[in-house]
């Protein structure tokens, strides 16, 4: 059965500074990873997906992803953190190949970037 | 950019009293889904609809839950007989014909039982 684990419910770091949010996954077969976030009062909005390819993944906002088969990882990184990055952050898996199937979603790690 | 829509975002019942939320998913996707956050847990997967019936569905989704696709462009949630438990929020998605895609979540909506 799939799982994801964020082992951090709270990140803070300093505006300007990179920042990292943390997760592992647990899959049977190839992993398909994402990355939502969750601003108050909003839905879940899409920020970057890793399918296969390179293990660095691009996502919106300047957000990106590295993937690590070894470690089973998928840590969202961002070199210069902006205080609207303050949000819930989700990572979530699939592996299974048929469309339609349903994301798991991990606990969410709450970003806070200090002015 | 198109989006997925949901109302109402906030909807108020007594315990025991149905409830239907509703969902515009994005026009040409195929696929559809329904998911509950509690307060301060975590995104949960209720159900997947495809080609006018569920794909899946989890363990929360008994036989209280139903969903529906009336018409050309709206999903929609049932309760038959609401519980206390089943106040969160329930997030709607879709996703387009292809596998392995993003799925697009609306706003949600903010049920709550009293």
């Amino acid at each position: 059965a799939q799982s994801v684990a964020q082992p951090e419910d709270q990140v803070n770091v300093a505006e300007g500074n990179p920042l990292t949010v943390k997760c592992t996954y647990s899959v049977s077969g190839n992993p398909y990873l994402f990355w939502y976030v969750q601003y108050p009062n909003r839905g879940l909005q899409f920020l970057l997906k890793y399918i296969t390819g390179d293990n660095l993944v691009k996502g919106s906002y300047g957000f990106e992803a590295e993937f690590n088969k070894s470690q089973t990882s998928f840590h969202l990184k961002k070199p210069s953190a902006l205080v609207s990055d303050s949000a819930l952050y989700f990572c979530a898996v699939r592996d299974d190949p048929n469309y339609g199937q349903n994301f798991v979603f991990g606990p969410g790690t709450r970003l806070s970037v200090l002015p | 950019e198109p989006e997925v829509t949901q109302t109402p975002s906030h909807q108020v019942t007594q315990m025991g009293q149905e409830v239907i939320l509703r969902c515009v998913p994005i026009s040409n996707h195929l696929y559809f889904y329904w998911y509950r956050q509690i307060l301060g847990q975590k995104v949960e997967f209720l159900v997947s609809f495809y080609n006018n019936e569920i794909s899946e569905k989890s363990e929360i989704f008994d036989d209280q839950f139903s969903v529906e696709r009336p018409d050309g462009s709206n999903f929609t949630l049932k309760i038959r007989s609401t519980k206390l438990e089943d106040s969160a929020m329930y997030f709607c998605a879709s996703s387009p014909g292809s596998p392995m895609v993003i799925q697009y979540f609306g706003a949600g909506t903010r049920l709550s039982v009293l």
